[in-house]
């Protein structure tokens, strides 16, 4: 069984603070990626790595980075946080082959005062 | 018009019945198709997948695709008041990204 994980459950930060969310993967999937989920806005994708040290963005990617130095290993990074980064954030990973069927971690929602 | 829509429901049926719910998508070149269930809380879960037109069906449930008239649907039978959720519709575009576009989900109530 594919597990995707995730480093934190729950995560209480203040504004203008460095946040680094964590998310592992072992399956040796080439694809990783970045959702926030909020309600009655669905899915974003915030950005997603094809392949080592390759990221691309999402479609809300401001305030955001990645990295990915290695392969089972994607991080998102809130440069400066902001109340409105308060929400539900989701990684995923995919195999990279063809049908792409993406595996969720279980998620960090993440509350910034 | 967003490329993957869904009604966001709630759509409620009684314990026993049949549960249908529906995806329309904008891109004819899409290629794979996905239903994801999420509790509430809880992040999404693998249902089922679908390529190629017809009928798939695995235990209870049953996808559907139609590519000519860009829907794709899912069947629950005999729903169970723990098929209660959130269902998300997903679809791989023709580009080679890996990306998934989502709908933003329908609400099941199964009530008992």
């Amino acid at each position: 069984d594919v597990k995707v994980t995730q480093s934190s459950r729950y995560l209480v930060k203040r504004t203008g603070e460095k946040v680094f969310l964590e998310c592992v993967q072992d399956m040796d999937h080439e694809n990783m990626f970045w959702y926030r989920q909020d309600p009655g806005l669905g899915l974003r994708l915030i950005y997603f790595s094809y392949d080592v040290k390759m990221k691309e963005k999402g479609d809300i990617p401001e305030g955001y980075s990645v990295s990915r130095e290695k392969k089972e290993r994607f991080s998102l990074i809130l440069e400066s946080a902001s109340t409105n980064q308060t929400s539900m954030y989701l990684c995923a990973s995919s195999s990279g082959q063809g049908r792409e069927t993406q595996y969720f971690g279980p998620g960090t929602r993440l509350l910034v005062l | 018009q967003k490329e993957v829509e869904q009604n966001s429901g709630p759509l409620s049926v009684p314990e026993g019945a049949i549960a249908s719910l529906n995806c329309t998508y904008s891109d004819r070149g899409s290629q794979s198709f996905f239903w994801y269930r999420q509790y509430s809380g809880k992040s999404p879960e693998l249902i089922m997948f679908i390529y190629s037109n017809g009928d798939k069906e695995d235990g209870r449930f049953t996808a559907q695709l139609n590519k000519a008239s860009q829907y794709v649907s899912l069947l629950i039978r005999d729903s169970q008041p723990s098929d209660s959720a959130t269902y998300l519709c997903a679809i791989k575009g023709p580009s080679n990204t890996g990306k998934l576009i989502f709908g933003q989900g329908t609400t099941l109530q199964v009530k008992p």
